[in-house]
């Protein structure tokens, strides 16, 4: 099955713009979710079907996937956003997870 | 509105099983939703167990289907999660999560499982 790759870390000054990828075989062929966690909390979706926001998730948030990468971008990151980030992506019947990137503001 | 409680031991010893279940309520587990398992061990990133579908089909991760069972019981309106044969490896959170849409996006508080003797 596919497997997706993430940079461990990322760090940004708030306001700026965080791009936050996820590569992994054909991932543009499929559909892909992400989810930030912050510390003792549980994962919460924050993008899913590629671009897509569930209710109450700041328009900030967006998404995108072509090619082999996925993206995630939060545009004028706040320091609220700092948290470990995931993608994730079905494929068939196996769902995958990224290993995680950790978003630090600065 | 959805919630998911998970339950079970927090300390399983070396070489046994491990047993969960996840309460849904809020809404039907028949409702056409998927349902799915998801371990973090400490200070690890997430790995999926497994789902169960609505209709009751299972599909594990082909690295755990070996020692996985997932089930559902939709009188109580709970599904499960058995893992044999446990390690030290297999210490984690473990979270259950209602699946729409290709994601999991409504997660329970998670149950820390440690293995040990």
């Amino acid at each position: 099955s596919i497997e997706l790759t993430q940079p461990p870390s990322l760090s940004v000054s708030p306001g700026q713009t965080a791009s936050i990828t996820c590569s992994g075989n054909e991932l543009g062929d499929k559909f892909a979710s992400w989810y930030q966690q912050k510390p003792g909390q549980s994962p919460m979706l924050v993008i899913y079907q590629d671009y897509k926001r569930p209710s109450g998730i700041p328009e900030r948030f967006s998404g995108s996937n072509s090619g082999n990468t996925a993206t995630l971008t939060i545009s004028g990151t706040q320091a609220v956003d700092e948290a470990d980030y995931f993608c994730q992506a079905w494929d068939t019947t196996t769902v995958v997870f990224g290993g995680g990137t950790k978003l630090t503001v600065l | 509105q959805l919630q998911l409680q998970e339950s079970g031991p927090g300390l399983v010893k070396p070489s046994e099983t491990l047993s969960l279940t996840c309460n849904v309520s809020g809404d039907s587990l028949s409702n056409s939703f998927h349902w799915g398992w998801i371990r973090q061990a400490p200070g690890k990133g997430l790995e999926w167990i497994g789902n169960i579908y609505y209709n009751g089909d299972t599909f594990p991760n082909p690295s755990l289907e070996s020692r996985v069972t997932i089930s559902m019981d939709t009188s109580k309106n709970q599904f499960s999660l058995r893992l044999n044969s446990v390690t030290a490896a297999d210490t984690a959170v473990f979270y259950c999560a209602r699946a729409t849409g290709n994601a999991f996006d409504i997660w329970g508080r998670g149950t820390m499982v440690t293995v040990s003797s």
